[in-house]
């Protein structure tokens, strides 16, 4: 059964230093999104991307953040310089003909 | 007033039992609407979709929606030790965002 990817699933990294987080979404869909999870809450949006552009993003989503589709499969999102509050679990979804979003397993970031 | 409601619980049954979990939404905008299943530092896991009232079942679980009262229900039958998990009640508007509940925490105890 298809799923969707993400790599790497636990990334380190120090106060200020850029990441990117990496997503394979399911092969046929189009649609691609990014959702965070703070420790102990619910799951928060962040953006969604079709056609090679966002669609739409929340407050989250600042000039900190962005999203990149760097070839057919690949799925990206990048932090410029991290915060100690950005420190949470990243999850990539996709979906495809019908509306319901398909996630992946995650990526623990955590800033130190 | 928040968009999705769901008791967070911990919400403990026995084996076997039947468990409804409940979760009400604010907006009548909202198209479709979705359960997922979410083990500990796991992705979300879709269980059910429906874009309808009414119920719809597959294998264990049903999944009621009342658009007219905005309130949607899953429905576990013959519960098992590996359905502990939070459950995430979720709606959406389209190809946009989706908006999650906080969860409601189910136990089954042996």
């Amino acid at each position: 059964e298809p799923e969707v990817t993400q790599t790497p699933s636990h990334q380190v990294t120090q106060m200020g230093q850029e990441v990117i987080l990496r997503c394979v979404p399911i092969s046929n869909h189009l649609y691609f999104y990014w959702y965070r999870q703070i420790l102990g809450q619910k799951v928060e949006f962040l953006v969604s991307f079709y056609n090679n552009e966002i669609s739409e993003k929340s407050e989250i989503f600042d000039d900190q953040f962005s999203v990149e589709r760097p070839d057919g499969s690949n799925f990206t999102l990048k932090i410029r310089s991290t915060k100690l509050e950005d420190s949470a679990m990243y999850f990539c979804a996709s979906s495809g003909e019908g509306y319901e979003q398909y996630f992946g397993p995650g990526t623990r970031l955590t800033v130190t | 007033q928040k968009e999705v409601e769901q008791d967070p619980g911990p919400l403990s049954v026995p084996e076997g039992a039947i468990v409804s979990l409940n979760c009400t939404y604010s907006n009548s905008a909202f198209q479709y609407f979705m359960w997922y299943r979410q083990y500990s530092r796991k992705g979300p896991e879709l269980l059910m979709y429906t874009y309808s009232s009414g119920n719809k079942e597959d294998g264990r679980f049903t999944a009621q929606l009342n658009r007219a009262s905005q309130y949607i229900s899953l429905l576990i039958r013959d519960s098992k030790l590996s359905d502990s998990a939070t459950y995430l009640c979720v709606v959406g508007g389209g190809y946009q965002k989706v908006t999650f509940g906080t969860g409601t925490k189910l136990q089954v105890i042996p």
